[in-house]
């Protein structure tokens, strides 16, 4: 599969857990991004990388969230002490000039 | 802040009938216009984009079209099939090369047969 690929793709958890998500971008994208979707609402926004680089971040991403992307391949997004709130799709999506490619989400769910 | 509104949430057209999505953008910079199709528990699709150097773009019974003045642009779906059954989310974002894209809240269109 050369698409872009996410694991796990569902995750239940207790709140105050930590958890950890993972996406292979398509090789040859040098740009790599992560949404999160809620229910009945449009991706939003939460950060994005070229290469290994960290570009942006949004407002909405607090410091309990972090992501990672250390060889500008495979990128990884912590949520520490999960809050029920956390509960959503996380998308990751890279692109090169053009179309940005999506993944299948992991589904989170803090109980 | 940046902001793109999209309108209606919800819409029902028999088969054969055309669809009209609509949104706006805050962001006078923005200057790509993406549009994706998202099936029920399966990821975000590219339909068709449109860039703001055009006004108006077509593919097959897709067009796009972007009013940058106004900022507004619209999807429109002629001779609708159940097939097009789908959440449809419009973009906009600063930087057709690579820049982020912010989403409208989504247009859950149903067609019925």
């Amino acid at each position: 599969d050369t698409g872009v690929s996410q694991n796990p793709r569902h995750k239940i958890t207790k709140r105050g857990q930590n958890v950890t998500f993972r996406c292979d971008p398509i090789s040859e994208h040098n740009r790599l991004y992560w949404y999160r979707q809620t229910l009945g609402q449009g991706p939003e926004f939460l950060t994005y990388f070229q290469n290994e680089a960290q570009l942006e971040k949004s407002r909405l991403l607090s410091d309990r969230f972090s992501a990672e992307r250390p060889k500008g391949s495979f990128s990884t997004l912590e949520i520490q002490r999960t809050e029920q709130g956390d509960s959503a799709m996380y998308l990751c999506a890279s692109r090169v000039p053009g179309e940005l490619f999506f993944g299948e989400g992991s589904r989170l769910t803090v109980l | 802040g940046e902001n793109v509104e999209q309108h209606p949430s919800t819409l029902s057209v028999q088969e054969g009938d055309s669809a009209v999505i609509k949104c706006t953008y805050s962001d006078s910079a923005s200057n790509y216009f993406p549009w994706y199709k998202q099936e029920l528990g399966k990821r975000p699709q590219l339909i068709i984009d449109i860039r703001s150097n055009v006004g108006e773009k077509k593919d097959q019974r897709i067009a796009v079209t972007l009013n940058k003045t106004a900022k507004h642009f619209s999807l429109h779906i002629t001779e609708t099939q159940p097939e097009d059954s789908a959440v449809y989310f419009c973009a906009a974002s600063r930087d057709n090369q690579g820049g982020k894209l912010i989403f409208g809240q989504g247009t859950e269109l149903s067609v019925k047969p």
